[in-house]
């Protein structure tokens, strides 16, 4: 149990385009779900908090009008890069916590913008 | 913001052997946990720390959560080739809707 799908793996688009990320929890409810960015060799660093029926919180130096966060139902946060460059490839990491505690990660999006 | 310093930041070591690894903070948190990442894929809970002094095993894994919060360790005992990746400590301070602090990860690479 507890499975976080994440689609899509990975995405390659053209600079000045938008990207649109889905976390799914498969099988359970997830009325908070988060969003990580990871550079190459480097550690996974929280962009924003999504609650489900409100506002995402992001994280300081994170641009919220570029990372819009949507979280319309307790399966589902969707993140879309807008006006996607070059500097925003990046693996983008969604994680869902359960009731009870527990934190799910998906299996990431790999982003390359061209 | 808050920070954990993950050592040692790469091991090279023989299959068989033991290995070690830590995470220290200048805050305190809540829980503690450890995840291995496997390259192109998203983290994978190892083990979760949820009480000061708790000392878990999952296997040939032990944790500890460190008395005064403020660090954990991850032990993996005869290691196999399987046990290769990045291994991240994680913390979380409290809070319904805060997400996970990150250490930057410990490079294991075992050699037959």
């Amino acid at each position: 149990g507890a499975v976080v799908s994440q689609h899509p793996s990975w995405v390659i688009c053209k600079s000045g385009t938008s990207v649109k990320i889905e976390c799914r929890s498969l099988d359970f409810q997830a009325t908070t779900m988060f969003w990580y960015r990871q550079f190459p060799k480097q550690s996974l660093m929280l962009m924003a908090t999504s609650n489900e029926g409100s506002k995402a919180t992001y994280e300081q130096g994170v641009e919220k009008d570029k990372f819009l966060i949507n979280h319309a139902s307790l399966t589902l946060s969707t993140l879309t890069v807008t006006s996607a460059h070059p500097e925003d490839s990046s693996f983008y990491i969604c994680s869902a916590k359960r009731t009870g505690g527990g934190y799910t990660f998906g299996s990431g999006t790999r982003l390359t913008v061209v | 913001g808050q920070q954990l310093n993950q050592s040692p930041q790469s091991m090279f070591i023989q299959e068989g052997e033991d290995v070690s690894m830590n995470c220290t903070s200048s805050s305190i948190f809540n829980t503690w946990l450890w995840y291995k990442q496997d390259p192109g894929e998203g983290p994978v809970l190892l083990i979760a720390l949820y009480k000061a002094g708790e000392l878990t095993s999952n296997g040939r894994l032990t944790a500890q959560f460190g008395i005064t919060r403020k660090d954990s360790f991850l032990n993996i005992s005869a290691s196999i080739p399987s046990d290769v990746g990045i291994y991240f400590c994680a913390g979380h301070s409290g809070g319904g809707a805060d997400g996970l602090t990150f250490g930057k990860g410990t490079h294991l690479i075992i050699q037959p």
